[in-house]
């Protein structure tokens, strides 16, 4: 069973603090994202990565960063933390070779 | 880019009757076409998904049918259960495993 780990299921942080989000994957998935999950918008992908040091931006990147420097992890940074980046932060990976993704279990991170 | 619109945003049905759940995408270029049940404080979990070269694929209670010309692609859920209610999420892809864009999800409520 492939699974993906984020390190904080809770995470309150201050304005204007960097912030970074944790994901790993150990089933050797080439490709791997960043979401961020709010009611009523769905899932709006902020970065993507398909292979170690590369990354591109999705639909909604301003405000974040993202680094991948091993192929099992995928960081996602906040580089200065603003209230409306509270929000469910979700990462996923998958194989090019198909099929959908696999979720890790979400961070739900609020800025006060 | 693609722009997939789910519709509706709330469903509630007694048990054992059917729901359908509707999604429609801007980019005729996507191929790949998966379904998503997020439970309360989970995280999202595939349930079934369907390729552009297949026009209904069914897995037990559960079916998906699309239509390319018309780009739009259905959720039907047969004889509803208590634990069918979910946020269900339709996403397109121009390829598995590639990035996906996601509906804005649809709030299954089944009553007993």
């Amino acid at each position: 069973d492939v699974k993906v780990t984020q390190s904080s299921r809770y995470l309150v942080k201050r304005t204007g603090e960097k912030v970074f989000l944790e994901c790993v994957q150990d089933m050797d998935h080439e490709n791997m994202f960043w979401y961020r999950q709010d009611p009523g918008l769905g899932l709006r992908l902020i970065y993507f990565s398909y292979d170690v040091k590369m990354k591109e931006k999705g639909d909604i990147p301003e405000g974040y960063s993202v680094s991948r420097e091993k192929k099992e992890r995928f960081s996602l940074i906040l580089e200065s933390a603003s209230t409306n980046q509270t929000s469910m932060y979700l990462c996923a990976s998958s194989t090019p070779l198909g099929g959908g993704y696999t979720f890790g279990s979400g961070t739900r991170l609020t800025v006060v | 880019g693609e722009n997939v619109e789910q519709h509706p945003s709330t469903l509630s049905v007694q048990e054992g009757d059917s729901a359908v759940i509707k999604c429609t995408y801007s980019d005729s270029a996507s191929n790949y076409f998966p379904w998503y049940k997020q439970e309360l404080g989970k995280r999202p979990q595939l349930i079934i998904d369907i390729r552009s070269n297949v026009g209904e694929k069914k897995d037990q209670r559960i079916a998906v049918t699309l239509n390319k010309t018309a780009k739009h692609f259905s959720l039907h859920i047969t004889e509803t259960q208590p634990e069918d209610s979910a946020v269900y999420f339709c996403a397109a892809s121009k390829r598995a495993g590639n990035m996906l864009t996601f509906g804005g999800g649809t709030r299954l409520m089944v009553k007993p």
